[in-house]
């Protein structure tokens, strides 16, 4: 299940089950949308992304869901391994050029 | 191939000291960013360019704080006077052109410490 912790919401999930890490963006006129994965003492790591005309992107073993309506993004980690163990990151373009905006982030702690 | 690099990997300094933070971009990559991360959060932009100008440097926090791409290549985050709070890890990112869906693809950071 969820908790928040000092930092960061955890999400505490059983090798082998499904990821669900939820995140609310803040932009509606962002067009594009990005997940990466950060493990510790490194930079963030891309690993898919979706346009605003889109509602689902499939890639291997994660899918990204878009709700525009509710400013919502998921990302869905199919069979999640210990690999999977880091922080995610949704991030948003609110312009078509330059910056990324980066939410809060959710820490996945994959237990045997 | 050469991911983006950062150095150093990790920087001490005491209060009031300038220091220089430097990012080898991805041979070939125009666009370069660099962001802040504090701990327990997500990174927050700080400025970005295109070839050798600053398209974008509204999250420079203040005017200690400044960054320089001369030849388009390697850039160099400066900051003056450092204060305990510009503790953080610095992380740099670079993209082919910077365009909508170009993806960024970040260094190992290079994490500052004030005492």
């Amino acid at each position: 299940g969820e908790s928040v912790g000092l930092h960061l919401p955890t999400l505490s999930v059983q090798e082998g089950d499904n990821s669900i890490i939820n995140c609310a963006y803040s932009n509606s006129a962002s067009d594009y949308f990005i997940w990466y994965k950060q493990e510790s003492g490194k930079g963030p790591q891309f690993i898919i992304d979706i346009r605003s005309n889109m509602d689902k992107r499939q890639g291997q073993r994660v899918t990204v869901l878009l709700n525009k309506t509710v400013k919502h993004l998921s990302l869905q980690i199919a069979a999640t391994q210990p690999g999977d163990s880091a922080v995610y990151f949704c991030a948003e373009k609110p312009d078509s050029w330059g910056k990324l905006q980066f939410g809060a982030g959710t820490q996945v702690v994959v237990t045997p | 191939g050469a991911g983006v690099s950062q150095t150093p990997s990790n920087k001490v300094t005491e209060k009031g000291k300038y220091v220089e933070l430097r990012c080898d971009p991805i041979s070939g990559h125009t666009a370069l960013y660099w962001y802040r991360q504090s701990l327990g959060q997500g990174p927050e932009f700080l400025i970005y360019f295109q070839g050798t100008g600053a398209a974008d440097d509204s999250g420079l926090p203040n005017d200690r704080f400044f960054a320089v791409r001369p030849e388009g290549s390697v850039s160099t985050l400066k900051i003056q006077r450092t204060e305990r709070g510009d503790s953080a890890v610095y992380l740099c990112a670079s993209s082919l052109g910077g365009t909508l869906t170009e993806t960024q693809y970040f260094g190992p950071g290079t994490r500052l410490l004030v005492l």
